[in-house]
Parts: C-alpha cells; structure tokens; sequence
C-alpha cells in the first residue's frame, strides 16, 4: 500500500513537501516515481528514483524545481516542491515502477501500485 | 516528443465488447501499458507490456499492439468496467513516460 500526504493550497512560487509511505512489499527492490494529474493535462509523470536513490529522473518542466527522495528504512518517498507555479497544481500521485528492457535498452518503466493521491493547488 | 493519441470516449453495450485505442507513431516498436480509473480513485494497471495481465485482473481483459494502434479490449463488459482508461508508454529519447489522453469507457 501507498499513502500519500502533505498535499495543501500554496501561493505561487511557494514550497511543499509531498511524502508517501509503503507497506506491504519490499520497498528496497523497487524504483519508485511521482505522477501527476490535472484536470487540463491528464496524467503526467514526474520523477523516478532508484531503489537505493542514488538515480533521479525528472520530466522537464520540474527539473531544477523539484526533488524526489528516498528514505529505505523509513519506507518513505518524498517530493520537495519549489518555485511552485499555478501549472503544478494537481493531484500527485506516489507509484511503484517496474523497470523493464527494450529495443536493447533497460531504461523503460510502468506503474504497478499507485496511491490515492494527494492534491497540490497552486493560487496566484 | 513521442504523443500518444486515444479517443474521448467509447460506449459499449452490457456484456459486449469493448475495443479502446491507443495510437501512435510506429508504436508497435515500444511496450504499451494500460491503466483503468474509477471516479474518485487512483490509477490501477490493467495491461502492461503489450498484453500482460497483472494478478488480480479478469481474463476479460487483454491487449494488442500492431502498427501505429495499440489497443485494449475488454470482453463481456461489466457495469463495473465503467471507467477512464490510460495508454502509457516510455520514451527513450526524452527519457519520460508518455500517457494517452484517456477513453471514457460508458456502459
């Protein structure tokens, strides 16, 4: 199970810190990611971070921005927010990825166990 | 950057079946992944690699992916069904998921 929280309304350009638990599998064997959905854009992937959190990927509007992390022993994801714009607004989404292989390559996801999600609005 | 393209909606009737596309360019070449979403609920994979079913997920669910349409069929459809469906892939030149707009499935 995934539970996110630390969702909220913030002023544009603000921060805030998402965090998500995981119980009920070995948390240590799986990359994990953020994924987001606004009511304009549909879902949208965020972030991903390697089981040991020394890999990050970021889509390009959060590069610079945002951080996911990674606490093992905690069992906990984060994301920390920052220079928050009204287009972050959302709800997000923390995801278990599965990572696969393709075309030669071993740099392909998908999203096997999603939270219920944590809403993120943005007000100018 | 790789778009995938699906339609706003689909309607089906009760223990028919349903067919939701998914297109894109060349897409046979890459895995395609397919997430079903209740109102009010967060996502739940249905489909992943092309044709796979996670455990938990009803035979009446399978998938296709040839050419340029990837596509999810779901046979003798249930009230249940009822939902948003997601295309999903991974682009490897912009190292990012990609997600279809989304198909209102309407029973």
């Amino acid at each position: 199970e995934l539970v996110e929280s630390g969702g909220g309304v913030v002023q544009t350009g603000e921060s805030l810190r998402l965090s998500c638990a995981a119980s009920g599998f070995a948390f240590t064997d799986f990359w994990m990611s953020w994924v987001r959905q606004s009511p304009g854009k549909g879902l949208e992937w965020v972030a991903n971070i390697h089981l040991d959190g020394g890999e990050e990927w970021y889509v390009d509007s959060v590069k610079g921005r945002f951080v996911i992390s990674r606490d093992n022993v905690k069992k906990s994801l984060d994301l920390e927010m920052r220079g928050l714009r009204a287009e972050d607004t959302a709800v997000y989404y923390c995801a278990r990825a599965q990572k696969y292989c393709g075309g030669g390559m071993c740099r392909h996801w998908y999203f096997d166990l999603w939270g219920r999600g944590s809403q993120v609005t943005v007000s100018s | 950057s790789y778009e995938l393209t699906q339609s706003v909606s689909v309607s089906v009737a009760l223990g028919q079946t349903a067919t939701i596309p998914c297109e894109g360019d060349n897409i046979e070449s890459e895995n395609v992944h397919w997430y079903q979403q209740k109102a009010g609920q967060a996502p739940l994979l249905v489909i992943y690699r092309d044709n796979k079913r996670p455990s938990g997920i009803p035979e009446r669910f399978s998938g296709t992916n040839s050419a340029n349409t990837a596509a999810l069929i779901i046979s003798g459809v249930q009230a249940g069904d009822e939902a948003d469906y997601f295309c999903q892939m991974w682009d490897t030149d912009t190292g990012s998921a990609v997600f279809g707009g989304g198909t209102k499935l309407t029973v």
